[in-house]
Order: C-alpha cells, then sequence, then structure tokens
C-alpha cells in the first residue's frame, strides 16, 4: 500500500513562533487531509488539499502532487496547537477497498 | 464539535467478552467509516458503510463486524475480546462515497481489555 512519512516526529516551539510540518507520501494521491489530534484525543479536519495551497487563519497548507509530498504551516504558534497532526491519504485508482492511510503523525508542543 | 456522536466514551472488559460501540453520523452524510487507533499500528482503517451498505474494508478482524442502519447509525462489534484489541476507536462520516470526501471524526470510544 502506499507509504506516508511525516517529519519531523516531534517538535517543540515556544509560543509565538513558527514552523513547518512536512508528508511525504509514495504514490499519486486523490485525496490528501491534514488532521489535529487534541491532547483530549479528538480528531479535528483541518485541510482536505490533494493539490495546492489553501489557508485558515495562522494555518496553511500546501501539496505538490507531482513531487509527493504536502506541507502543512503553522504561524504564530500558540499552546492549544499542542497535540498531533497527522497526513492523510488516498492512492489514485487504488480500488473501492483503499480508504485514507494515515501516517504516524508529528507531536508538536508548544511552550508557554 | 464535529456532529458526529460516538458512545459510549470508555468501556472497560474483560478479555473473551463481546462489546458494541455506537456512532451517529453528521446531519446529512450517508458514509460512515471506523478507524482503530493504537500505539503500536497507529491509525487504520476498518470498515466503511454507505448508505446502509458496506463500501469498504480495511484490516478488520474477522472478529468485529459492523453495521450501518436505516437510520444510518452504525455499529461496530468486537467479540473475543483479546488484550491486543484495548485501543481507540473512531467513527467518522462524509455525505458521499468518494476519492474527495473530507472526514469528519467523533471523539472517539476508548476500549480497554483487562
Amino acid at each position: 500500500g502506499i507509504q506516508v512519512e511525516q517529519s519531523p516526529p516531534d517538535l517543540i516551539l515556544q509560543e509565538g513562533a513558527n514552523s513547518t510540518l512536512r508528508c511525504n507520501f509514495s504514490d499519486s494521491v486523490n485525496n490528501l487531509q491534514w488532521f489535529h489530534q487534541n491532547p483530549w484525543g479528538q480528531l479535528i479536519n483541518l485541510f482536505y488539499i490533494p493539490s495546492g495551497t489553501k489557508q485558515n487563519g495562522r494555518l496553511s497548507a500546501t501539496t505538490v502532487a507531482t513531487e509527493r509530498y504536502s506541507l502543512l504551516y503553522i504561524s504564530s504558534s500558540q499552546t492549544t496547537d499542542s497535540g498531533v497532526y497527522f497526513c492523510a491519504v488516498e492512492r489514485s485508482g487504488a480500488g473501492a477497498n483503499s480508504k485514507l492511510t494515515f501516517g504516524k503523525g508529528i507531536t508538536l508542543s508548544v511552550r508557554p | 464539535d464535529s456532529g458526529v456522536t460516538q458512545t459510549p466514551k470508555h468501556l472497560i472488559t474483560a478479555t473473551g467478552q463481546r462489546v458494541t460501540l455506537r456512532c451517529s453520523p453528521r446531519s446529512g452524510d450517508l458514509s460512515v467509516y471506523w478507524y482503530q487507533q493504537s500505539l503500536d499500528q497507529g491509525l487504520q482503517f476498518l470498515i466503511q458503510y454507505y448508505n446502509g451498505e458496506e463500501r469498504a474494508k480495511g484490516n478488520i478482524l474477522e472478529r468485529f463486524s459492523a453495521q450501518q442502519f436505516p437510520d444510518l447509525h452504525s455499529e461496530l462489534n468486537l467479540s473475543s475480546l483479546e488484550l491486543g484489541d484495548s485501543a481507540l476507536y473512531f467513527c467518522a462520516s462524509s455525505y458521499a462515497d468518494g476519492p474527495n470526501e473530507k472526514l469528519f471524526f467523533g471523539s472517539g470510544t476508548q476500549l480497554s481489555v483487562l
């Protein structure tokens, strides 16, 4: 199946700093989503972004499908940004049994 | 709040038992997905239903089964439970069944098998 690698695995930031989270994938995708799992375990959908660039407040994401990577940018980080960030992809033409495959996640800790 | 409701939030049971996890999708969503999150396997897709019919199967054990009812809520049944089944089980929903569907997750059911 498709491989999803996220880096770095862990990130510690001071409040107010900016960061870039990366997701590499091994095959063509027709679906890519970024999720934030907060410290209470809730998974929140941040972006649906199989290609192009989107922005939502302090967060933005870019996917370069031809080069098989996606980036999530967090600007002016806040303590509430802490948690685990997942990239999830679905391979193009994979068939009916293929759904979103998740990476292992990036654990972000924002310190006050 | 994603609009996806899962019950119960926590479940503690013993090996060999059977449990049922329940999920109500967002209003208007026809697809329901079940995922399992464990420390060693990460987030893994189990099964998907669309408008009452099974659409896709992932890494779901034969001891596990699911169904989606006419009112679109779904139940995941886990039987002959083993210690290794302890995990966080998520339900997600989307409007349709296509490759470009955005998924919305419930807050999960934490299952502990003792």
